[in-house]
């Protein structure tokens, strides 16, 4: 079945530096979103990204979809204390798919 | 945006009683919902597919006949755990597919089961 692999597992910070998450699919993706999950909170959706090589920016941060729609990426530049918490990547194998979560990565900023 | 709701958000009870969640989204019709369990610092493992007027679809190693999944209408999905034990501990929650938008999936914001 379809895997979704995420690293790093853990990411520590300090402030102003910056953070990658990658995300690598064993099959290609029809579509990749990214989740962010604050400590004793729910994911909450941050974008999604549909074409091959796609890049999307949201203010400090920018998503990659790679070319051949198998891994993604996740760049948050000069981190603040409050993008702590755990981000996600899933895939869909196919349109209107069922959702395959990585493991995601847990980030810490320390002050 | 949209919003799911789950209810209740926390919930203790002894070993071999029945939990009740209950999964609504407030403002789109949801023809699909999803139920996840997550465990400590783990990520989101998918147990099931609901359906709107169909049986629901399991994943597989999750027991259908353990967790009973009912989704009557367009706006609620019910996960109901039966017989708990404490490791069925756990923060389980549901995701809803816009009907118009079907590639976006909104998250309710889970229910967490301490099985005594």
């Amino acid at each position: 079945g379809q895997q979704v692999m995420q690293i790093p597992q853990y990411q520590h910070v300090q402030e102003g530096e910056d953070f990658t998450t990658y995300c690598n699919s064993s099959t290609t993706l029809s579509n990749i979103q990214w989740y962010k999950q604050r400590p004793g909170g729910h994911p909450v959706f941050l974008i999604q990204l549909v074409k091959s090589g796609e890049v999307k920016k949201q203010k400090r941060l920018t998503f990659q979809f790679g070319e051949a729609k198998k891994n993604s990426s996740l760049h948050i530049t000069a981190t603040q204390t409050t993008d702590v918490g755990t981000y996600f990547c899933a895939g869909t194998g196919t349109s209107y798919g069922k959702l395959t979560f990585g493991q995601g990565t847990i980030l810490t900023v320390h002050p | 945006g949209a919003v799911v709701s789950q209810h209740p958000s926390r919930v203790i009870c002894k070993s071999g009683t029945s939990v009740k969640i209950e999964c609504r989204s407030l403002d789109f019709q949801a023809t699909t919902m999803f139920w996840y369990r997550q465990f400590p610092k783990q990520s989101l493992m998918l147990m099931a597919t609901s359906n709107e007027g169909s049986k629901a679809t399991y994943e597989q190693g999750v027991e259908k006949d353990k967790f009973l999944i009912n989704h009557a209408s367009l706006t609620l999905s019910t996960l109901t755990v039966t017989s708990a034990h404490p490791e069925d501990s756990s923060f389980y929650i549901c995701s809803a597919r816009d009907g118009l938008r079907q590639e976006t999936q909104y998250f309710g914001p889970g229910t967490r089961l301490l099985v005594l």
